[in-house]
């Protein structure tokens, strides 16, 4: 298994535009997050999934933003009408729920909204 | 995150011992966590202790974690250029939920 992946890596988009981003968790995992992290600052959580269900949402989360995991395995974070201010990293990890509930990331997208 | 303090700067001579602290406000904290990041890159998980621990040493990391105080410590023995990067130290504030600090940047000087 190689671990968490994103994609894209990089996006660069105009303002008011609409972005989605995807995640594939590591294969046995059932819980998978999603966080942001801006420049000099740690990542801050913005929603969680137990197999498909989403079962937590951040009120970082505006309803611009969007997270599915339809079938328990990869998700996709979808920004509509971006701002400047959505301007981050998003990182997604994944877990295996359980006794140690370790999350490991993958290496996020970097979204530059212009 | 507000919840999690860490100090911004830590410069270090290669060779040298590092230690990077943290405190945390959270006592419910099931796990504590220490993760590396490297720029450009996402996170790498170094290390973490179950909160009924004092002490884990994995290779040349060493956490120590003084619940009474809420303090949490990342020793780095034996300190390489290749260590250079941020560190993170996060909270399981749930089941699900980690809280990060702010980063510790380290820099590695020959």
């Amino acid at each position: 298994d190689t671990g968490v992946s994103q994609d894209p890596r990089h996006k660069i988009t105009k303002r008011g535009q609409n972005v989605t981003f995807r995640c594939d968790p590591i294969s046995e995992h059932n819980r998978l997050y999603w966080y942001r992290q801006t420049l000099g600052q740690g990542p801050e959580f913005l929603t969680y999934f137990q197999n498909e269900a989403q079962l937590e949402k951040s009120r970082l989360l505006s309803d611009r933003f969007s997270a599915e995991r339809p079938k328990g395995s990869f998700s996709t974070l979808e920004i509509q009408r971006t701002e400047q201010g959505d301007s981050a990293m998003y990182l997604c990890a994944s877990s295996l729920q359980g006794a140690e509930e370790t999350q490991y990331f993958g290496p996020g997208t970097r979204l530059l909204v212009l | 995150g507000e919840d999690v303090e860490q100090s911004l700067f830590l410069s270090v001579r290669e060779g040298d011992s590092s230690v990077i602290n943290c405190t945390y406000t959270d006592s419910s904290s099931t796990y504590l966590y220490w993760y590396k990041q490297e720029p450009g890159a996402g996170l790498q998980l170094l290390t973490y202790i179950f909160s009924n621990m004092d002490m884990k040493q994995d290779q040349r990391l060493t956490v120590l974690l003084n619940k009474k105080d809420k303090h949490l410590s990342l020793r780095i023995a034996d300190t390489q250029t290749g260590d250079s990067a941020i560190y993170f130290c996060a909270e399981g504030e749930s089941d699900y939920k980690l809280s990060f600090g702010a980063g510790t940047t380290v820099t590695v000087r020959a």
